[in-house]
């Protein structure tokens, strides 16, 4: 079955130090792959997407993606967090063939302490 | 401005009563989709809709009743027969839904307690 691990339920970080949110995703061919940030009682925003080409992608606030085939992986990164990165993020997934049913991670809550 | 407005933010409802939630959207997209969320389990698929006046059922759609009569619109209905109706609802769309790679944006989400 296709799933999408966020292996940390829970990061805390340092204001200032750099980030790094694992992702992986079980599907029989590479996936469409996302990143969203969800603030408390609110929607989700994408911050960024990979599809084909470049593994490393850019998002928006900072943030970067890369894919790693190898590894079935697609870790989100930045190098300096912001107080206001605290949020929960989700991975999620998507077939790239047919109708794009997109399955999403668990998600990985962000700390960010002064 | 284009987005997604959900409304209520907030609602409360006793056991036995059925309760819609409003989707509206105002960017044209063809798809539209409900999600629930409920803490440690990320977000479920309740039912989606790719044009008006179809739609089909996700991965928990037993208690769930939806309706697509207007492009911008897609109503969510929770019955008396879910039982466990307490959660986060969001709403999100895409520009299409069949065939295309198309990003689905999100709704604020409406939080349905029952008491």
């Amino acid at each position: 079955a296709q799933s999408v691990t966020q292996p940390d339920i829970h990061i805390t970080v340092s204001e200032g130090a750099s980030l790094e949110l694992r992702c992986n995703y079980s599907y029989g061919a590479t996936p469409y792959l996302f990143w969203y940030v969800q603030s408390p009682g609110q929607g989700l925003q994408l911050l960024l997407k990979y599809f084909s080409g470049d593994t490393l992608v850019q998002g928006i606030k900072g943030f970067e993606a890369e894919f790693k085939r190898s590894q079935s992986s697609f870790n989100l990164r930045k190098p300096s967090v912001h107080w206001s990165d605290a949020a929960e993020y989700f991975c999620a997934a998507a077939d790239s063939g047919g109708y794009q049913k997109v399955t999403f991670g668990t998600g990985t809550k962000l700390q960010v302490i002064p | 401005d284009g987005g997604i407005t959900q409304s209520p933010k907030y609602l409360f409802r006793k056991e036995g009563q059925n309760v819609t939630l409003s989707c509206e959207q105002n960017l044209n997209h063809d798809a539209m989709y409900w999600y629930r969320q409920d803490p440690g389990q990320g977000l479920r698929l309740i039912y989606y809709s790719q044009i008006v006046n179809d739609f089909q059922k996700g991965d928990i759609a037993e208690g769930y009743s939806v309706s697509r009569e207007k492009k911008e619109s897609f109503p969510l209905t929770v019955t008396s027969a879910q039982k466990n109706p307490t959660a986060f609802y969001l709403c999100a769309s895409s520009i299409r839904g069949q065939g295309s790679t198309d990003t689905q944006y999100f709704g604020p989400g409406t939080r349905l307690t029952v008491l």
